[in-house]
Formats: structure tokens, C-alpha cells, sequence
């Protein structure tokens, strides 16, 4: 799996957007490019996916360069309630197709 | 639909006891898997199932850790004996193959 590269942390004010960047220099042609938030004691939650072109639902939506070498998740206007470690990640394929790869993530703070 | 079912939610034992965790996963999911998370960290990849087979354990600790899916549906992971170092929160998840992973709330297991 291709290593991923996030900030540690950021902060945003509510109601403005949250740009979330990740690195992925290293991802192979048939990598998804993943986000999963994890709010306080809860569980892992999808966001959105994504392989070559820009995505948008109702969560976020992603910005996935030209390259695939990086990739920026975008929640439009943030609440108080999107505090939480937002996690890229580059989504194995072959043998370990389906496994999701962790790294640290970034604790984004969303501030009143 | 229901979500992955996880229990219990919290267990404090001392070292060297026993503990088991239990996973019933969304139904119809194949795919079940558990993650170690460790406070400030990432989720990592214990082990992986596809039906009633293992697909990849080669994170988990063979020597302490155990996992099994008899009839291909709830999952338990065992650990025996448990050290000071296994004290993290256990996420179960589950996948159909081709929409995202779906996280239980996970057990926080405390070892004293």
C-alpha cells in the first residue's frame, strides 16, 4: 500500500471550509485514494472515495491532482461537529485488496 | 441498515488474565476484520476474513492473540495472556466487497 503524508493538525472557524491535504506520491495506478473521520470514542467513518477524478457527496468532496500524487478533502462548511482525525488512505489492491492502511491522520478543530 | 454490533464496550482486566471481544458484522458482509487501535494512533490491522478463512494475519501476535469465524458471520478475538501493551481500543469492521469498510464502535480494553 502507498504510504499517505498528513499535517498533524488544523484548525478552521464554523462555516468555513476545511481543506484537508494529503500526500500519496507513492500510489500505484489502481489505488483508491480514501478518507475515513473518527470522531472522539466512535468508530472509523467513510467519507468519500475516489481514483482519478474529482468526487462530491453530501459529506465532502475531493480534489484529486492531475498526477495522483495528492489529494485534498473538502468539507464546505464545517461544523463544530466535524471535529475529528480525518485519515487518507491509499486502498491496497491485490492480495490485500479491501485492507485499509492507517496512519496517523490529521486532528482537524473545528472552532466556534 | 444495522451497523457492525461490538461487545463488550468497555473491559478492564489484570495482566496475564484472559479476555474475548465478539464482532457480528452488517449482514451479508464476507469481509470482517480487526483493527488494534492504541491511544493517539491509527487503527493497524490485526486480521482479516474472508467468509470463514483468514486472509491475512500477519499483524497479529500469534503467541497471545487469537480470531475466529466458525460460521462465517459474528467474529470473537481472543487474547490470553494479556500484557500491559495490549491496553487500546478494538475495532471490528466489516466490507461487501465493493462500498466503503463499516466500523463498530469498538471495545476499549484497559490492562492493569
Amino acid at each position: 500500500d502507498a504510504k499517505t503524508t498528513q499535517p498533524t493538525s488544523m484548525d478552521c472557524a464554523e462555516g468555513r471550509a476545511a481543506n484537508l491535504p494529503c500526500n500519496h506520491s507513492t500510489i500505484s495506478g489502481n489505488e483508491y485514494v480514501y478518507w475515513y473521520r473518527q470522531i472522539h470514542s466512535q468508530g472509523p467513518q467513510y467519507i468519500i472515495h475516489g481514483l482519478k477524478n474529482n468526487e462530491t457527496n453530501e459529506m465532502a468532496s475531493l480534489i484529486i491532482t492531475e498526477d495522483r500524487k495528492s489529494s485534498t478533502l473538502i468539507l464546505p462548511h464545517a461544523t463544530l461537529r466535524d471535529t475529528a482525525v480525518y485519515y487518507c488512505i491509499a486502498r491496497g489492491s491485490g492480495t490485500s485488496y479491501g485492507k485499509l492502511t492507517f496512519g496517523q491522520g490529521t486532528i482537524l478543530t473545528v472552532h466556534p | 441498515e444495522a451497523g457492525v454490533a461490538q461487545s463488550p464496550r468497555y473491559k478492564i482486566i489484570e495482566k496475564r488474565q484472559s479476555v474475548a471481544f465478539w464482532c457480528n458484522p452488517i449482514s451479508g458482509h464476507a469481509t470482517l476484520y480487526w483493527y488494534q487501535q492504541i491511544l493517539g494512533q491509527g487503527p493497524k490491522l490485526l486480521i482479516q476474513f474472508q467468509n470463514n478463512g483468514v486472509v491475512d494475519d500477519s499483524q497479529l501476535p500469534k503467541d497471545r492473540f487469537s480470531a475466529e469465524r466458525l460460521k462465517g458471520v459474528d467474529s470473537t478475538l481472543k487474547i490470553q495472556p494479556a500484557k500491559l501493551e495490549d491496553s487500546a481500543v478494538y475495532l471490528c469492521a466489516s466490507w461487501n466487497g465493493w462500498d466503503e469498510q463499516f466500523f463498530g464502535p469498538g471495545t476499549r480494553l484497559t490492562v492493569l
